[in-house]
């Protein structure tokens, strides 16, 4: 079965400091990965997507993720924090067109 | 703002009563989607629907019901409302290349 595994509930990191959110994933096949932001009281908000091509994916708000096929790995990025990205931030996988989310990561942006 | 929208935001109901959620899609999207979100089971699929019929079927219980109407909004139907039906309520759906946008969600306690 698919899934995605975050191994972190909480990142704490310093404003303008380099960010990382881990995720992990088990698929069958070829993968097709996502991300998503939910702010307070908001819905998902989609960030980036794998689905082939350039393991760096780039996406909004200067988010990017690297595909790691041989550690099965799309870590969320961002090069400089900023405290308006702190959110919960989840990873997914496509089983038959429906998404499968992992337990979300809280991301902490300190000033 | 995704495009899709879902009415009401907030829904404060009695257990055992049945209440009705409704979302539309983005425009000249077919597919919906219904998620829960709960602090203990965290972001589950319920159900899907394309264009009007039901495409697949994820943790829903049995007093949950959906539907997709011919103009592509769906309403999902929550009958017997037990405490542990409170939740958020998201649907979505499906953009070209397999990515979903989500609806500000419905917030449903059950008291």
């Amino acid at each position: 079965a698919q899934s995605v595994a975050q191994p972190e509930d909480q990142v704490n990191v310093a404003e303008g400091n380099p960010l990382t959110v881990k995720c992990t994933y088990s698929v069958s096949g070829n993968p097709y990965l996502f991300w998503y932001v939910q702010y307070p009281n908001r819905g998902l908000q989609f960030l980036l997507k794998y689905i082939t091509g350039d393991n760096l994916v780039k996406g909004s708000y200067g988010f990017e993720a690297e595909f790691n096929k041989s550690q099965t790995s799309f870590h969320l990025k961002k090069p400089s924090a900023l405290v308006s990205d702190s959110a919960l931030y989840f990873c997914a996988v496509i089983n038959t067109d429906k998404l499968i989310f992992g337990t979300g990561t809280r991301l902490q942006v300190f000033p | 703002d995704s495009g899709v929208t879902q009415t009401p935001k907030h829904l404060i109901t009695a257990t055992g009563q049945r209440v009705t959620l409704r979302c539309s899609p983005r425009s000249g999207d077919l597919s919906v989607y219904w998620y829960q979100q709960s602090l203990d089971q965290g972001l589950q699929f319920l159900i899907q629907y394309y264009n009007g019929e039901e495409r697949a079927k994820g943790n829903i219980l049995e007093r949950f019901s959906a539907q997709q109407f011919p103009d592509l909004h769906s309403e999902l139907n929550l009958s017997s409302l037990e405490l542990g039906d409170s939740a958020l309520y998201f649907c979505a759906s499906r953009g070209p290349y397999n990515e979903q946008f989500f609806g500000p969600g419905t917030r449903l306690t059950v008291l």
